[in-house]
């Protein structure tokens, strides 16, 4: 079985300062890792994957996210938060490669000018 | 290259009625699937296709009929509508030198009354 869990349905941070949106998984094979974001009334776009090679993953618009086997996570981090960020952020996890994916809650970031 | 397309945008059932979401895709993907996105719920999965002919139930596949006649085109019916069917409804697809990431369409918005 897979599964995921953001921490933080919520995030609020300001422009300029550290954006950190937190993920772990639980997977009983190598899982495949992604993070999507959402702007409103949009579908989603992919931001960044893990497909088991560099544990750390740079994606579009600056944002990056690191695997870490040993704590499960694979959090999404950005240096300096943008208005443009501002959005609903997933994570999701497989093991089947892109199939099946299975999505985390969501963490919906604001940014305060 | 209008990459995933879904309609209609938005929809209002009474339960019971019957309906078809469209989608359709230009990128000969051969992957396809159906997610719903509740409130936080995330995103999950409800049918999903390796193929054209070839479909599968996910996470939550009650209430809704998958057929995939064509590489184009994936749609999802609603036989008999009830309220917990209301919801955003997304297709995805992928594939190809774009395996390892999922093109979403913009979503349907459903209301069942």
């Amino acid at each position: 079985a897979q599964s995921v869990t953001q921490l933080g349905s919520h995030v609020s941070v300001s422009e300029g300062a550290l954006v950190l949106l937190r993920c772990n998984y639980s997977s009983s094979v190598p899982p495949y890792l992604f993070w999507y974001v959402q702007y409103p009334n949009q579908g989603l776009q992919l931001l960044l994957k893990y497909t088991s090679a560099a544990t750390l993953v740079k994606g579009i618009n600056g944002f990056e996210a690191e695997f870490k086997k040993s704590e499960t996570s694979f959090h999404l981090t950005k240096p300096s938060a943008h208005m443009s960020d501002a959005a609903e952020y997933f994570c999701a996890v497989s093991q089947f490669g892109n199939e099946k994916l299975t999505f985390g809650t969501g963490t919906r970031l604001t940014i305060i000018p | 290259n209008a990459g995933v397309t879904q309609t209609p945008k938005f929809q209002v059932l009474k339960t019971g009625q019957s309906m078809t979401l469209q989608c359709a895709q230009d990128m000969n993907h051969e992957y396809m699937s159906w997610y719903r996105q509740d409130p936080g719920m995330g995103l999950r999965l409800i049918h999903y296709s390796v193929g054209a002919g070839i479909t599968d139930q996910g996470e939550v596949p009650n209430g809704y009929n998958v057929s995939r006649s064509t590489t184009e085109d994936f749609p999802l019916r609603l036989l008999s509508a009830a309220p917990s069917q209301t919801s955003v409804y997304f297709c995805a697809a992928h594939g190809g030198s774009s395996y390892n990431e999922q093109f979403f369409g913009p979503g349907t918005r459903l209301t069942v009354l």
